[in-house]
């Protein structure tokens, strides 16, 4: 069985533009969590989605969003880019997060994007 | 101070060794992980614990929900468990549900 996988697995952009990362939950999981790891920091939670809805996010502004579709793969968008975005962002997926003390999480590869 | 604090930041061990990492957390909590992540960024999880004990081969993890306290020990250690052991806990109250907040991780070398 495959697991999560996130694409692309590298990405370079520039200041002001935008960055699209996208993440395949493991089948049958429902809740896809994105994490931000930047240089020098610790892993940051960024945006937890489960049944196509945003259930939660982080401390991040606004020009971080992102959206589930029906199928609960995820995208994540970074507008506006700023060259302290440039981390590795990681996409997890659980079988159902809004539960106490089920979802083990899942990680994939992560996508490394920089700013020039 | 963090939520989640991990020591030793990081760790230089001989192949055999008994390893142990240890994470104190602050807040209250529904389930906590101890995840790893080797060069290149990819993460496995290893545990994750909401009480007592759990082994998996040569790894243990133990929690005492307590003393908010969490061990990960690593028997008979080996080169290829160097990478980074990284803890984090799923609060159980408030904004900080079902969102995990992390320990800055522990760096660890086993070397031959």
């Amino acid at each position: 069985e495959a697991g999560v996988t996130q694409s692309p697995t590298h990405l370079i952009k520039t200041r002001g533009q935008q960055a699209t990362l996208r993440c395949s939950p493991i089948s049958g999981h429902t809740s896809v969590y994105w994490y931000q790891q930047a240089l020098g920091l610790g892993l940051q939670f960024l945006l937890w989605y489960d049944e196509g809805e945003e259930r939660n996010r982080g401390n991040f502004p606004p020009r971080f969003s992102g959206r589930q579709f029906p199928n609960y793969s995820s995208e994540l968008n970074v507008n506006a880019l700023e060259l302290e975005d440039s981390a590795l962002y990681l996409c997890a997926s659980s079988l159902d997060g809004r539960a106490a003390n089920t979802g083990e999480l899942f990680f994939g590869e992560g996508s490394r994007l920089t700013v020039l | 101070k963090n939520e989640v604090e991990q020591s030793p930041q990081n760790l230089t061990a001989q192949e055999g060794e008994f390893i142990t990492i240890n994470c104190s957390y602050s807040v209250g909590i529904s389930a906590l992980h101890w995840l790893q992540q080797h060069p290149g960024g990819g993460i496995v999880s290893l545990f994750m614990l909401s009480s007592g004990k759990k082994k998996h081969g040569r790894l243990i993890a133990t929690i005492n929900i307590q003393e908010k306290h969490s061990s990960l020990h690593i028997t008979a250690s080996h080169p290829r468990d160097s990478a980074v052991y990284i803890c984090a806990v799923k609060g159980n109250s408030g904004g900080s549900n079902y969102k995990l907040t992390f320990g800055k991780g522990t760096l660890l070398t086993v070397n031959p």
